[in-house]
């Protein structure tokens, strides 16, 4: 059975960065794109970007370009989102999927705050 | 970008019966490889979108047949039948033809 098991909500300080992960279980992470989601609170759903774990490739949604960092480790199966100074207006969950098929992961609550 | 304009907003329904879903694109979805990627999914309250309907027409795996997907270009319907408690929820449309991918605004599907 396939498996996309997201790290635990964050509450990160204005202008910190923090790290998502996105543990892939029941297929090789390599096999195919991985994309991350975002969905403020009472809102829609907004594309981020999507990463090619073979090989790295990234592209990103012009918002996103210089908040959100997508990586992958094929070593441990695990897809990562770094989002950096953090403003009150990232607070919002995040996803990370497999479009086009039912594998997405539960979502990450983000919440920036001091 | 691509905007994805779904209407309505909300959509009253009782269970048992019909609705519509229009999503209307800013510029055609057809690829250059002849597919046009517009997707449907719902979100369920508290939980992750599920896919329901994939490449306009293609009903996902596990998904009845009350739902059924149209249209061609730039216009696209969502159909829902016989509609069942199990279907109240969010619907979106999702385009990934062009960069960056784009969702509609969302459809609240809820009982009248």
């Amino acid at each position: 059975e396939v498996q996309l098991q997201q790290s635990g909500a964050e509450l990160g300080k204005p202008g910190t960065s923090v790290k998502l992960s996105c543990k892939v279980s029941g297929y090789n992470i390599r096999s195919t794109y991985m994309h991350w989601v975002n969905q403020r609170p009472g809102k829609g759903l907004e594309w981020i970007g999507r990463i090619d774990p073979a090989n790295g490739n990234t592209i990103y949604a012009e918002k996103f370009k210089s908040k959100a960092t997508l990586t992958a480790d094929t070593s441990s199966n695990t897809a990562y989102m770094q989002l950096s100074q953090l403003k009150s207006d990232d607070t919002a969950i995040y996803f990370c999927a497999v479009l086009t098929t039912k594998n997405w992961g539960q979502g990450t609550l983000v919440t920036v705050s001091s | 970008d691509v905007l994805m304009t779904q209407t309505p907003v909300s959509l009253p329904v009782s269970l048992g019966g019909q609705v519509s879903i229009s999503c209307r694109s800013s510029q055609s979805l057809v690829h250059s490889d002849g597919n046009t990627y517009l997707h449907w999914y719902l979100q369920k309250p508290g939980q992750s979108p599920q896919l329901l309907i994939y490449r306009v027409s293609n009903r996902f795996s596990g998904v009845p047949d009350r739902f059924s997907g149209s249209g061609s270009g730039t216009d696209f319907t969502l159909k829902i039948s016989r509609v069942e408690p199990e279907d109240l929820g969010v619907y979106y449309c999702l385009q990934s033809t062009h960069f960056p991918l784009t969702f509609g605004s969302g459809t609240k599907l809820e009982i009248k």
